[in-house]
């Protein structure tokens, strides 16, 4: 089964400085994830996804996520931290079963921005 | 939003008792799903649909039942609440779009069983 993991349940970071948020992630064939945040009393939102192609996935509000597919990994980033980008923060893979697609969600990484 | 709303957004009820959620949709989207959000657990899939009438279990399904009677929505029941369903529930929606298909989410309800 497909799966993903969020090593982190908290990163802290002062405004201005570089983010990430960590993923790795395990499937049998090609790997389709995707990054969600969420904000408090809220539903996900989504920021960006892989598919197929560059490495570097840029997504929305200034993110962007880079695929290794040797680390396995998914790694969310950010070169400037904002105090609103705090948040939660989800990785996701999709896997295809019987011609229909379902979505696999990490724990959550809890992001702070601290100004 | 994606168009997707949920009520009642907040609910607080009595162990024992059926508790029904409605999820709605209004851009006719084929596939929805009800996830469960709990700490420490992420998303967890309850149940799913792939069309009126047509629908699944996910990982955990047991003490929920959902209907779709109509495309543009999707019932999630509780059958007789419990304590451990005490928990925020999402709808999500998205269309069939082969390898672009990305799933979106409702805005959620929150449900506390006393």
């Amino acid at each position: 089964a497909q799966s993903v993991a969020q090593p982190e349940d908290q990163v802290n970071v002062a405004e201005g400085n570089p983010l990430t948020v960590k993923c790795t992630y395990s499937v049998s064939g090609n790997p389709y994830l995707f990054w969600y945040v969420q904000y408090p009393n809220r539903g996900l939102q989504f920021l960006l996804k892989y598919i197929t192609g560059d490495n570097l996935v840029k997504g929305s509000y200034g993110f962007e996520a880079e695929f290794n597919k040797s680390q396995t990994s998914f790694h969310l980033k950010k070169p400037s931290a904002l105090v609103s980008d705090s948040a939660l923060y989800f990785c996701a893979v999709r896997d295809r079963e019987y011609n229909f697609n379902k979505f696999y969600f990490g724990s959550g990484t809890k992001l702070n921005v601290k100004p | 939003d994606a168009g997707i709303t949920q009520s009642p957004r907040h609910k607080v009820t009595e162990t024992g008792t059926p508790v029904t959620l409605r999820c709605h949709q209004t851009e006719n989207h084929r596939y929805m799903y009800w996830y469960r959000q709990d700490p420490g657990h992420g998303l967890r899939l309850i149940h799913y649909s792939y069309g009126v009438k047509d629908t699944d279990k996910g990982e955990v399904s047991d003490g929920y039942s959902v209907s779709r009677s109509k495309t543009e929505d999707f019932l999630l029941t509780l059958e007789s609440a419990t304590s451990s369903q005490t928990s925020v529930y999402f709808c999500a929606i998205s269309e069939e779009r082969g390898s672009q298909e990305t799933q979106y989410f409702g805005p959620g309800t929150r449900l506390l069983v006393l």
